[in-house]
């Protein structure tokens, strides 16, 4: 099955606590995303990676730090995790261009009590 | 400030009334603007964008640069149009960096 697949789908963790979601496609997309989506469902994107170089950086705090070992994969890791980080996570991927649509993961609800 | 506005949270209408979904966006350049959709229980995908100028499930969108908006239509709604519906500017030529606005839930009724 050709997609964007992220890992977990459901996070419930504590504040303070450092964990990861992961995002894999085999779609042969050389550019990758993550975004982050809010209880007003707002999408905003965070990182974007381009054959493994980080091309987009938005402000996001230095606690998120993405990782791309290799172009089908981009990683997200959050450090010190504090309540409102919880949100929905979205990975996706894309060819390189502006007007190649953006495939999906299914997302992961991150709740941070 | 680039900014995408979808003003209405729910839109509900019934079977084979026309659909407007407005979506109006703020931004200097010559825009790059799509639409996504999230049926239930499956993952946002990618409707329309308005450099094809197509007609995908029957929906279109035609940019109005004057009013700078890029309203989503569809003449006869159907019940499998029931979605979540994002409207989405890409400042930024070379690279997906796309503005998503907030979103309209459309629920179509029998």
């Amino acid at each position: 099955d050709t997609a964007v697949s992220q890992t977990p789908k459901y996070l419930v963790t504590q504040m303070g606590n450092d964990k990861s979601i992961k995002c894999e496609q085999n779609l042969g997309h050389d550019t990758m995303y993550w975004y982050k989506q809010d209880s007003k469902k707002f999408l905003k994107i965070m990182f974007s990676y381009n054959n493994k170089e980080l091309i987009i950086n938005e402000t996001v705090p230095n606690r998120f730090s993405p990782k791309s070992p290799d172009k089908a994969h981009l990683n997200l890791h959050i450090n010190s995790l504090e309540l409102g980080d919880s949100a929905v996570y979205f990975c996706a991927s894309s060819q390189t261009g502006g007007n190649s649509p953006l495939h999906f993961g299914n997302g992961t609800r991150l709740t941070v009590t | 400030a680039q900014r995408v506005t979808q003003p209405e949270k729910l839109l509900s209408v019934f079977k084979g009334a026309p659909v407007e979904l407005k979506c109006n966006y703020s931004y200097s350049g010559s825009p790059e603007l799509f639409w996504y959709v999230q049926y239930s229980r499956q993952r946002l995908q990618l409707l329309l964008r308005h450099i094809s100028r197509e007609s995908i499930k029957g929906f279109t969108a035609d940019l109005n640069k004057g009013e700078t908006s890029f309203h989503l239509k569809k003449p006869f709604a159907q019940e499998e149009d029931s979605a979540m519906y994002y409207c989405a500017l890409n400042p930024s030529g070379g690279y997906n960096k796309l503005i998503f606005g907030a979103g309209t839930r459309l629920a179509v009724h029998p």
